[in-house]
């Protein structure tokens, strides 16, 4: 059974960097038609989609956010990461990683990135 | 970019009866629709793929139905641990720009 961990800093300062890493246990990243993704959660708001990659590199990215993130996969390491740069207070956010074809399950266990410096 | 928009915002229900949240996507998605449930301090859990198969794991209460732009999401006898919050997920855009609905908060009445 896949289960995905998430890590990286919890709080980052305005116009930084945001840099997560998702390690992939229970099973091989290198599946076929399998995607990998990172999804947002303001507090108390709803769910967003960042950016997603197939073990291949092949990326997908949510237009809203293209021009500030890269995602990539690491599969000597069975891992896969977020890179979201320029951050301002909008970006403050729960961060998950998760797999699955088009629907998504497991999840990561979420990183609470706040900025502020 | 496909919008979903998810009714009530709030349902209020007695344990032991059933509930009903709807989904509605801005253009026609064919069966390609998940439903999630989220509890408060977790990360989603998915339920409900093709808009009618259960996730492995998932309890029989809950079923998924609709196709096109319409969808239910069904939990007949409620339990207390199905109080949470039910998110609608379409994935119908390639190359994938997946978008969720805005949330249903089932609430104990």
């Amino acid at each position: 059974q896949l289960q995905l961990q998430q890590s990286g800093p919890g709080l980052v300062k305005p116009s930084g960097t945001l840099s997560l890493t998702c390690s992939v246990s229970g099973g091989s990243i290198s599946r076929a038609n399998h995607h990998w993704g990172w999804f947002r959660q303001p507090p108390g708001k709803g769910l967003e989609w960042i950016g997603s990659i197939q073990y291949s590199g092949t990326t997908y990215y949510n237009p809203s956010l293209k021009s500030r993130v890269t995602v990539s996969v690491d599969t000597s390491k069975n891992e896969f990461s977020l890179k979201l740069t320029s951050l301002t207070a909008a970006d403050t956010a729960m961060y998950y990683c998760n797999g699955g074809e088009l629907w998504f399950d497991p999840w990561g266990q979420g990183t609470l990135v706040t900025v502020s410096s | 970019e496909i919008v979903m928009t998810q009714s009530p915002a709030t349902l209020s229900v007695s344990p032991g009866e059933g509930a009903t949240l709807s989904c509605r996507a801005s253009q026609s998605l064919g069966n390609n629709l998940a439903w999630y449930q989220q509890k408060l301090g977790q990360a989603p859990r998915l339920l409900i793929y093709a808009a009618s198969t259960r996730a492995i794991g998932i309890p029989a209460r809950f079923s998924g139905s609709g196709s096109g732009a319409e969808f239910t999401l069904t939990i007949s006898s409620l339990q207390s641990e199905d109080f949470a919050v039910y998110y609608c997920q379409q994935y119908n855009d390639w190359p994938p720009l997946y978008t969720f609905g805005q949330g249903t908060k089932l609430e104990i009445k």
